[in-house]
């Protein structure tokens, strides 16, 4: 089994501050994750992807992600945040690889407000 | 290259009428998702195609949703009869194949029932 939880439903920042969004799963067996980005009435977009190779992923945009197994946390930070970053933001968890049993599952979301 | 194609954008039924979603993947893709996603949550999968095949389909509520993808390619999403918690976004996703590889979402069908 596994699940995915995002911790904030909403985080708010200054412009030009650093982004934190944060994300823990569960998972039965060494899972893939994935960050998407939804702008209002637009389609999601993928951030970056992890799948067992470097824990440290970069990804569009400016934003990466760690890896940290010993935590079950794959949190998205950005150094400095721009006004065009305000979106919605999902943790995606899915495996096994290559499976057709592999499930998907998107975390909540987290609305990032960036202040003037 | 063209991204994953849905229609219609929006559609506004009443309570106990069918409705359709439809949903052409990129090309060279195999596999589909269908996603429902409800205000202000996160995409719950509904079906997942490998080809022809349905492989998952666990959180399809079955006795009013069907799907089906006859040619592998573009696939259908109905709902029969549509109830008023049924109003939501239907996201139609495709990927190179399951598990690790990146899903390219369509912008989906603004569904309400009045």
């Amino acid at each position: 089994a596994q699940s995915v939880t995002q911790l904030d439903s909403h985080v708010s920042v200054s412009e030009g501050t650093p982004v934190l969004l944060r994300c823990n799963y569960s998972s039965s067996y060494s899972p893939s994750l994935f960050w998407y980005v939804q702008h209002p009435n637009k389609g999601l977009q993928l951030l970056l992807k992890y799948t067992s190779a470097a824990t440290l992923v970069k990804g569009i945009n400016g934003f990466e992600a760690e890896f940290k197994k010993s935590e079950t946390s794959f949190h998205l930070t950005k150094p400095s945040a721009h006004m065009s970053d305000a979106a919605e933001y999902f943790c995606v968890v899915s495996g096994p690889e290559g499976s057709s049993a592999s499930k998907i599952i998107f975390g909540s979301g987290t609305r990032l407000s960036i202040r003037p | 290259e063209a991204g994953v194609v849905q229609s219609p954008r929006y559609k506004i039924i009443e309570k106990k009428q069918p409705v359709a979603f439809w949903c052409n993947p990129i090309s060279g893709h195999n596999t589909l998702y269908w996603y429902r996603q409800n205000l202000g949550q996160g995409p719950e999968l509904l079906i997942r195609y490998e080809n022809e095949e349905a492989v998952d389909d666990s959180q399809l509520p079955k006795d009013r949703f069907s799907a089906e993808r006859l040619k592998g390619v573009d696939s259908t999403l109905k709902i029969q009869p549509a109830e008023l918690g049924d109003s939501a976004v239907y996201l139609c996703a495709s990927s190179l194949e399951n598990g690790g590889n990146e899903q390219f979402f369509g912008p989906g069908t603004r569904l309400t029932v009045l």
